[in-house]
């Protein structure tokens, strides 16, 4: 089975500072891996995922995250964070199957950027 | 291009009785996934359909039931409602072919509160 631990369920950080959620993963299996974003009263958007090869993965609003299979980890950091990035961040696992790809998360780590 | 979509987005319901969620896929999509996300806690994924079978479950009890239709349009059901059933219900659609990108686009949710 699966899981995935998000360490920390929140994080305060002031406008244009670095910042660092962190995911661990377990599995016996190769997995693939996804960061999601969950603004208030929304659903979930898909902010970057790794699936293979580069293990560094990047999205276009500058969050980046990478794969570390020897520490099972998936972390995801922004250099410069905005007051509009404040949000509830999801890492999930998904075991490749064919077309079936459950999404198993973590409990979510709340992103306060403040002025 | 339509994205997910899901009614109603809120819904109340008293302890005992029963509840039908929908969803609508994005457009080319073939697959449907629901996930109840309980209040700060991380999206668990209930069931997910394919050619209007299920094909993976949770560990959900039978009371949690659904459909699909041959547009691709799913139903979650949920009978004899509990307290703990209040939540967030997500679901999220994906092409069963495209089993590289992995990828689920979530609908914006359902919250049904059971009083």
């Amino acid at each position: 089975a699966q899981s995935v631990t998000q360490l920390d369920s929140q994080v305060p950080v002031f406008e244009e500072a670095p910042v660092e959620l962190r995911c661990n993963y377990s599995s016996s299996v190769s997995v693939y891996l996804f960061w999601y974003v969950q603004y208030p009263n929304q659903g979930l958007q898909l902010l970057l995922k790794y699936l293979s090869g580069s293990t560094l993965v990047e999205s276009i609003n500058g969050f980046e995250a990478e794969f570390n299979k020897s520490q099972t980890s998936f972390h995801l950091r922004k250099p410069s964070v905005h007051i509009s990035d404040t949000a509830e961040y999801f890492c999930a696992v998904s075991v490749p199957r064919g077309g079936y790809n459950k999404l198993i998360f973590g409990a979510g780590t709340r992103l306060a950027v403040h002025p | 291009d339509a994205g997910v979509t899901q009614s109603p987005t809120h819904l109340i319901k008293t302890r005992g009785q029963q509840v039908t969620l929908r969803c609508s896929p994005k457009s080319g999509h073939d697959t449907v996934s629901w996930y109840q996300q309980a209040l700060g806690q991380g999206p668990q994924f209930i069931f997910q359909y394919y050619e209007e079978e299920e094909r993976q479950r949770g560990n959900f009890p039978d009371r949690f039931s659904g459909h699909q239709f041959p547009n691709y349009s799913s139903e979650l059901n949920v009978n004899a409602l509990l307290l703990g059933d209040s939540a967030l219900y997500l679901c999220a659609s994906s092409l069963a072919a495209a089993t590289l990108s992995n990828e689920q686009y979530f609908g914006p949710g359902t919250r049904l509160t059971v009083t």
